[in-house]
């Protein structure tokens, strides 16, 4: 089985402040990680996937996330948060057991930015 | 290409009431999927397609009933709304061996 453990369900940060969310995971299996964003009132977006190649990923808006298998962590950081990023954020696993990549969600940590 | 589509993109029902929502895509996209958004607990999964002619469950599959007669369609089925199915659905695809998959904008469901 696998599962998901986003640890804050909201994170307020200051503009042009870094920005830290975290994501633990468990797998029986050789995971792929990723994490999505949701807008308000929106779809959802991929942000970045790692699977299997280089620990630290980057991805768009400025966002990247390092595996660390020792720790079962895949964080989510970005240098620097700008009020766009206001969003709800939703680490993800997929396993391969199932050829579709059946996946894993997060409860979601929704990041507040303040001006 | 228009992606992964659904409709409606809301709906309100009363308790007792059928309903079916709607999700299609494009993309020749083998694995279709369904799932519901609920606060504080991400997506959950209800149904997948690895195929057409092929359904399975997922994590909450109780109250929803699917079927995968083409490739690009995947409807979900509600049989007797309960308000406990008041949630946003999401539709997703990908294609065997790609691990993104895409998701549809949502649909909104209000069972009073």
């Amino acid at each position: 089985a696998q599962s998901v453990t986003q640890l804050d369900s909201h994170v307020s940060v200051s503009e042009g402040t870094p920005v830290l969310l975290r994501c633990n995971y468990s797998s029986s299996y050789s995971p792929s990680l990723f994490w999505y964003v949701q807008h308000p009132n929106k779809g959802l977006q991929l942000l970045l996937k790692y699977t299997s190649a280089a620990t630290l990923v980057k991805g768009i808006n400025g966002f990247e996330a390092e595996f660390k298998k020792s720790e079962t962590s895949f964080h989510l950081t970005k240098p620097s948060a700008h009020m766009s990023d206001a969003a709800e954020y939703f680490c993800v696993v997929s396993d391969h057991r199932n050829a579709g990549n059946m996946l894993t969600f997060g409860g979601g940590t929704r990041l507040m930015v303040k001006p | 290409n228009a992606g992964v589509t659904q409709t409606p993109k809301f709906q309100v029902l009363k308790t007792g009431q059928s309903m079916t929502l709607q999700c299609a895509q494009d993309m020749n996209h083998e694995y279709m999927s369904w799932y519901r958004q609920d606060p504080g607990m991400g997506l959950r999964l209800i149904h997948y397609s690895v195929g057409a002619g092929i359904t399975d469950q997922g994590e909450v599959p109780n109250g929803y009933n699917v079927s995968r007669s083409t490739t690009e369609d995947f409807p979900l089925r509600l049989l007797s709304a309960a308000p406990s199915q008041t949630s946003v659905y999401f539709c997703a695809s990908t294609r065997f061996g790609k691990e993104t998959q895409y998701f549809g904008p949502g649909t909104r469901l209000l069972v009073l």
